[in-house]
């Protein structure tokens, strides 16, 4: 079965900084993508940034390019997003999900598993 | 520039049929798409990968009621027989060349 599980978020200064973190297991962990989803409150589904099954490529949504940073540990079956520089728009529930190939692909990737979120708030 | 366009709200009666549009813009007519579900404070939930001929596939356990089918750039959406724990939000979702991953607005179902 196939598991996600993220962890990290919280309450956070504007300027400040997070790392979330998502557990994954019940798959060949290096062999898909994986992206990071986030949702602000009250408002749909916005993709926030992938990354290729072996790390080597990454993808960022332009509203978080030169702040965020996604990254993973194969070994540890673990993706990760640094978030920097946070601002209040960044307050959202943040999910990982799986990608159905080992580098999205355009016109055809979907996001086949999720996890169940975690938090970000960023206020004073 | 891709988009992927969805009426904000729908609405169909328990038991009935229901038909959701996720539209691609100009261009992406070939693009398959992806169908969320989100039920009210849960996380999205994979229905299934919808390609631009019709041909569909299923996360796991999704049941029968809900299937897909295209048209052109139109993406659908079918749930029939309707339950109460199908009002839900529904998403669409693909992934582009440059814009990366893309997402529908949406569409609110309620269940009359």
């Amino acid at each position: 079965e196939v598991q996600l599980l993220e962890s990290g978020g919280g309450l956070v200064q504007p300027g400040g900084s997070l790392r979330l973190s998502c557990a994954a297991s019940g798959f060949t962990f290096s062999s898909y993508a994986m992206s990071w989803v986030r949702q602000a409150p009250g408002k749909g589904l916005e993709w926030v940034s992938a990354i290729s099954g072996s790390g080597g490529s990454t993808y960022y949504a332009d509203s978080v390019k030169g702040r965020f940073t996604i990254s993973r540990d194969n070994s540890k079956n673990t993706l990760y997003l640094q978030m920097n520089s946070l601002r209040a728009e960044d307050t959202a529930v943040y999910y990982c999900a799986k990608d159905g190939h080992t580098v999205p692909v355009a016109g055809s990737t979907e996001l086949d598993y999720w996890g169940q979120g975690t938090l970000v708030t960023v206020s004073s | 520039q891709l988009v992927l366009t969805q009426s904000p709200s729908a609405s169909a009666s328990l038991g009935a049929s229901v038909k959701l549009t996720c539209t691609l813009s100009s261009g992406h007519s070939s693009y398959a798409i992806a169908w969320h579900q989100q039920q009210p404070e849960k996380g999205p939930r994979y229905l299934m990968k919808l390609n631009s001929d019709g041909s569909h596939s299923k996360g796991d356990g999704i049941p029968d009621r809900f299937s897909g089918s295209s048209s052109g750039a139109e993406r659908y959406l079918t749930i029939s027989s309707l339950q109460s724990e199908d009002e839900a939000d529904y998403y669409c979702q693909t992934w582009g060349t440059g814009i990366w991953g893309v997402f529908g607005g949406g569409t609110k179902l309620t269940v009359l």
